[in-house]
């Protein structure tokens, strides 16, 4: 069974500095990860998508890594703004019982202090 | 372009009622999902569906049934409703990037 952890759950950062997201996965056999993120109340808006042949994609400031080899990956956001806070999940599609299952870690809450 | 739209955004339901939450996405997406989401647990997938006429369960479906008729529609049918269903529902569809609907709030009392 796959599982997604995120490190840390709560982050609380003054604004412009750079921070970085953990996620993690156990199986290494994923079709792609991708990066989500979550406003109180709302839905979730897929922010990066790396498919697993990918190390690396970028939009904007944000840019997500991925090592499938040893189950990681990074969301690395500079100069932070406080628009940025909000909730930050990782997901991982990958294949079981025959089709694609989309998991997901439980999220790290980012809060960008003016 | 609508995206994934969910219907209702609210509701409370009594013990032992029944209920279905509609979902509909616009962009052709073969995969579609239903995940709960609850305070400090994450999203947990419900049941899943990778074309019409064809749907699997998730991590967990006790309680809830789906169908798939069509490939926009996904409905997720919630058969005697008990508290331990009180929750935040997410649909979303896919075909790499997933896209999320805004969510059904649901309070069973």
């Amino acid at each position: 069974k796959q599982e997604v952890t995120q490190i840390p759950a709560a982050l609380s950062v003054p604004e412009g500095e750079n921070l970085v997201l953990n996620c993690s996965f156990t199986d290494s056999a994923i079709y792609n990860l991708q990066w989500f993120r979550q406003d109180p109340g709302k839905g979730l808006t897929s922010l990066l998508l790396i498919q697993s042949s990918q190390r690396e994609q970028t939009s904007g400031r944000l840019n997500a890594s991925l090592d499938k080899s040893s189950g990681r990956s990074t969301l690395y956001i500079a100069a932070s703004q406080p628009g940025d806070s909000a909730t930050y999940l990782c997901a991982v599609s990958y294949s079981g019982a025959g089709s694609y299952q989309l998991t997901f870690g439980k999220g790290t809450k980012l809060s960008v202090i003016p | 372009n609508a995206g994934v739209t969910q219907t209702p955004k609210f509701r409370i339901l009594k013990i032992g009622q029944s209920m279905t939450l509609q979902c509909t996405q616009d962009m052709n997406h073969n995969y579609m999902y239903w995940y709960r989401q609850d305070p400090g647990m994450g999203l947990k997938l419900i049941y899943y569906s990778v074309g019409a006429g064809i749907t699997d369960k998730g991590e967990v479906p006790n309680g809830y049934n789906v169908s798939r008729s069509t490939t926009e529609d996904f409905p997720l049918r919630l058969e005697l409703a008990a508290p331990s269903q009180t929750s935040v529902y997410f649909c979303a569809s896919s075909y790499d990037r997933a896209f999320f609907g805004q969510g059904t709030r649901l309070t069973v009392v």
